[in-house]
């Protein structure tokens, strides 16, 4: 069965590095999204993405965080200069054509030291 | 504004049902979802149900909406330990659109 992939699965930086998270959606999905959990928390939006522009970003999506879709298969979260509050679990996730279900990936634990 | 609301903790016996309940403010939702989350795991799809709907039955799952309250259960039927894993309810207003995510429920299943 199709899903979403994402690595690395856990990633630790020190504060002010730049990261980038990786994720491969299902493959013939049309939207793509990304999620973060931070710990004890809800799971919060981030961004969508659809037909190369994002559609919609949330308030914690500042200039420090970029999207992009370098390929046909994978779509990446940028963070420029990590900050200690960035610490989460990030999840992406992928619509297939009419939107609808979202499938998530596993995630990825980042710790920001 | 949006927001989602859930109880935090539900215990069960095996073999008994369990009721998740959520709450949502935004009466313009669209679709809303039940994501279950295992131990150190992604979130798993469970089911949705469009908003003119009030009730979709997949196996052991029930889930049932009340648009007049905003309210949505989900119910499992003979809860199992494998049942066990944080449930989480979500809303979106459209297609394609971003998820709201209440602040999920632990549901514990003791043999």
């Amino acid at each position: 069965e199709p899903e979403v992939t994402q690595t690395p699965s856990h990633q630790v930086t020190q504060m002010g590095q730049e990261v980038i998270l990786r994720c491969v959606p299902i493959s013939n999905h049309l939207y793509f999204y990304w999620y973060r959990q931070i710990l004890g928390q809800k799971v919060e939006f981030l961004v969508s993405f659809y037909n190369n522009e994002i559609s919609e970003k949330s308030e914690i999506f500042d200039d420090q965080f970029s999207v992009e879709r370098p390929d046909g298969s994978n779509f990446t979260l940028k963070i420029r200069s990590t900050k200690l509050e960035d610490s989460a679990m990030y999840f992406c996730a992928s619509s297939p054509p009419g939107g609808g279900e979202q499938f998530f990936g596993p995630g990825t634990r980042l710790t920001v030291l | 504004g949006e927001d989602v609301e859930q109880s935090l903790f539900l215990s069960v016996r095996e073999g008994d049902s369990s009721v998740i309940n959520c709450t949502y403010t935004d009466s313009s939702s669209t679709y809303l979802y039940w994501y279950k989350q295992e131990p150190g795991a992604g979130l798993q799809l469970l089911t949705y149900i469009f908003s003119n709907m009030d009730m979709k039955q997949d196996q052991r799952l029930t889930v049932l909406l009340n648009k007049k309250d905003k309210h949505l259960s989900l119910r499992i039927a003979d809860t199992q330990t494998g049942d066990s894993a944080i449930y989480f309810c979500a809303e979106s207003y459209n297609q394609g659109g971003k998820l709201i995510f209440g602040q999920g429920t632990e549901l514990s299943v003791k043999p």
